[in-house]
């Protein structure tokens, strides 16, 4: 059964930096590109990043360009999201994502809160 | 970046209708479309992608069309479980992008 799990939410002040993970099991986590989508509450989905097998190609949306590092770790099987310089209206559900194109497999995801 | 116009953003319907969603592109994406199911509280579902591909276990009542621009998501008959909002995303370049979503309700 495949399961992604992402870890690291929580409260932070406007500024401020956090670091999402998503463990991946019941798959082959190094043959799938991976993506992090994310829901502001009340709001539609909103695609954020993803990166390829081996790491070598990242892309962002603009608006998180600059502040937002997706990274991987094959060995583990982990994503990560590491967001820095946070906004207010970086508040949202981030979920984990397999695959770059549609998405079979999501996360329970996990709630980020951007708030002074 | 591609924007994805759904229409409209949210419908009542009464059960046994058959219910059609819309999405627009701004530009051709051939394709490259899915539509996603999500109920309150909980995670999407993928329904369709490529336009017009019901992912396994998903209801036949369920179907899509379209390409190029202009796509459409039918629920042949609808039913009390499809109650939720309805989501197509382009996934032809990135930023991949989704529709603002549209809410069904049971009149």
């Amino acid at each position: 059964e495949v399961q992604l799990v992402e870890s690291g939410g929580g409260l932070v002040q406007p500024g401020g930096s956090l670091r999402l993970s998503c463990a991946a099991s019941g798959f082959t986590f190094s043959n799938y590109w991976m993506s992090w989508v994310r829901q502001a509450p009340g709001k539609g989905l909103e695609w954020v990043a993803n990166i390829k097998q081996d790491g070598s190609e990242k892309y962002y949306v603009d608006s998180v360009k600059g502040r937002f590092t997706i990274s991987r770790d094959n060995a583990k099987s982990s994503l990560s999201l590491q967001m820095n310089s946070l906004r207010v209206e970086d508040t949202a559900v981030y979920y984990c994502a397999s695959g770059s194109t549609y998405t079979v497999y999501w996360g329970q995801g996990i709630l980020v809160t951007v708030s002074s | 970046d591609i924007q994805m116009t759904q229409s409209p953003s949210s419908l009542s319907a009464s059960v046994g209708d058959r219910v059609t969603i819309t999405c627009r592109a701004s530009q051709g994406i051939s394709n490259y479309l899915a539509w996603y199911q999500q109920k309150p509280g909980k995670v999407p579902k993928l329904l369709i992608y490529a336009a017009s591909t019901l992912q396994s276990g998903v209801p036949s009542r369920f179907s899509g069309s379209g390409s190029g621009t202009d796509f459409t998501l039918t629920i042949s008959s609808l039913q009390p479980e499809d109650v939720a909002t309805y989501s197509c995303q382009q996934y032809n370049s990135v930023p991949r992008t989704f529709g603002q979503g549209t809410k069904v309700e049971i009149k």
